[in-house]
């Protein structure tokens, strides 16, 4: 039940794109398509972005979008705007447990 | 719309038991989701601890399995924590989430704001 690895952080100015990778091992990410993303604003509840890999919840903006390969995981923020600054964690299931990753923090310059 | 609310003391002595509760509102405890818990010590990032179904059936962190339990009360439509034998690393702030968990996806949905638990004498 090791943590998923995440980068620790990722920056890009607004209007660009950045990716957020999330790896872990055949027995979560790998073995499941059950990744989901959350942003999380120090503070404040985590709010889910991505689930099931690539689908997104009513109310996210399209600029979110997910994917997988293998056991990477990976999240794609296009057209970044200055609210999108927050930490970023993915989560994955794996049969009797559940994992999330360490966690991104994302900063728009 | 569900919410969640999390309730107990935010300071616990060390070697002492942490319980907290989570009131849901909104909606049953006993659809057919599971309820969890999730941490996140200061500077680090969130841990999963464990989930309830309202059936009773539990998945528990395998680290923290010997000190976790997680229980439901329909009647009052919350579930509840109790972390025992808790050290300074037990310090966190602690979410309660409600998971859609079914043969076709997995994911946490609605989450409480989090309360802070300091673990000290």
């Amino acid at each position: 039940q090791s943590a998923l690895t995440q980068p620790r952080s990722v920056s890009g100015s607004p209007g660009q794109s950045v990716t957020i990778s999330c790896t872990g091992t055949s027995s979560d990410v790998g073995g499941y398509n059950y990744v989901s993303w959350y942003q999380h604003h120090p503070g404040k509840a985590p709010k889910l972005m991505i689930y099931d890999v690539n689908k997104r919840p009513s109310g996210v903006p399209d600029r979110f979008s997910g994917s997988k390969s293998g056991n990477t995981a990976s999240l794609t923020i296009s057209g970044l705007q200055a609210e999108d600054e927050a930490d970023y964690y993915c989560c994955s299931y794996a049969g009797t447990y559940t994992v999330f990753g360490g966690g991104t923090k994302l900063t728009v310059l | 719309q569900v919410q969640l609310q999390e309730s107990g003391p935010g300071l616990v002595k060390p070697s002492g038991t942490l319980s907290l509760t989570c009131a849901v509102s909104g909606g049953s405890i006993s659809s057919n989701n599971w309820w969890s818990w999730v941490r996140q010590p200061p500077g680090k990032g969130l841990e999963w601890i464990g989930e309830i179904h309202h059936s009773g059936s539990t998945n528990y962190n395998l680290f923290l399995k010997s000190r976790v339990t997680i229980s439901v009360d329909k009647s009052k439509n919350q579930f509840s924590l109790k972390l025992s034998s808790v050290t300074a690393a037990d310090t966190a702030v602690y979410y309660c989430a409600r998971v859609v968990s079914n043969w076709q996806e997995y994911y946490f949905d609605y989450w409480g704001q989090g309360t802070l638990v300091t673990v000290s004498s």
